[in-house]
């Protein structure tokens, strides 16, 4: 069976502050990882998504995530956080690339 | 480009009473998925309909039914609700084939509340 572990179910950082959102993931397969940001009355919205290939991975508004298989780990990173990164994060697991397993979820605070 | 619309997005309904949430697709892609989101926690996998046909499960109870229609929309249907049913239904669809291939496009949701 698959799983996702989300470290802190919250998060809060300075305008302009490194954002690091923890994801360890379970899977007997090669993984399928994802993350999604949900911001509030609204649907989910891809970030970024590991298959194959090179394990750091590029997504939208400036967010990168590397994949580890030594430590089943897919963190989430920002170098610097906008006010407009607040929101929910949720990472995904999947091993046949449509059906998701998600975490809990982090919700992202960002200060001025 | 329209994305994956939901409706309704918001009801209200008792307990024992039934519900069913409609999704239109993406354009372009030809399987649906659904989502249950309780709150404060993740989503969690429902159903996956491809070519009018269930093709996975979660573990849900046999309350919870679909169907997709050959325009690839689809409904969920949720029977006797309880109270626990209380949630946001996600409606995700994506493409078997192509470069965008089992990437998921969700839409906003249908938030049900149960009394």
């Amino acid at each position: 069976a698959q799983s996702v572990t989300q470290l802190g179910s919250h998060v809060s950082v300075s305008e302009g502050a490194l954002v690091l959102l923890r994801c360890n993931y379970s899977s007997s397969v090669p993984p399928y990882l994802f993350w999604y940001v949900q911001y509030p009355n609204q649907g989910l919205q891809l970030l970024l998504k590991y298959t194959t290939g090179a394990t750091l991975v590029k997504g939208i508004n400036g967010f990168e995530a590397e994949f580890k298989k030594s430590e089943t780990s897919f963190h989430l990173t920002k170098p610097s956080a906008h006010m407009s990164d607040a929101a929910e994060y949720f990472c995904a697991v999947s091993d046949l690339a449509d059906k998701l397993i998600f975490g809990t979820g982090t919700r992202l605070q960002v200060f001025p | 480009d329209a994305g994956v619309t939901q409706s309704p997005t918001h009801l209200i309904k008792t307990r024992g009473q039934q519900v069913t949430l409609r999704c239109s697709p993406k354009s372009g892609h030809d399987t649906v998925s659904w989502y249950q989101q309780a709150l404060g926690q993740g989503p969690q996998f429902i159903f996956q309909y491809y070519e009018e046909e269930e093709r996975q499960r979660g573990n849900f109870p046999d309350r919870f039914s679909g169907h997709q229609f050959p325009n690839y929309s689809s409904e969920l249907n949720v029977n006797a609700l309880l109270l626990g049913d209380s949630a946001l239904y996600l409606c995700a669809s994506s493409q078997t084939q192509g470069a965008g291939a089992n990437v998921l496009t969700f839409g906003a949701g249908s938030r049900l509340t149960v009394l």
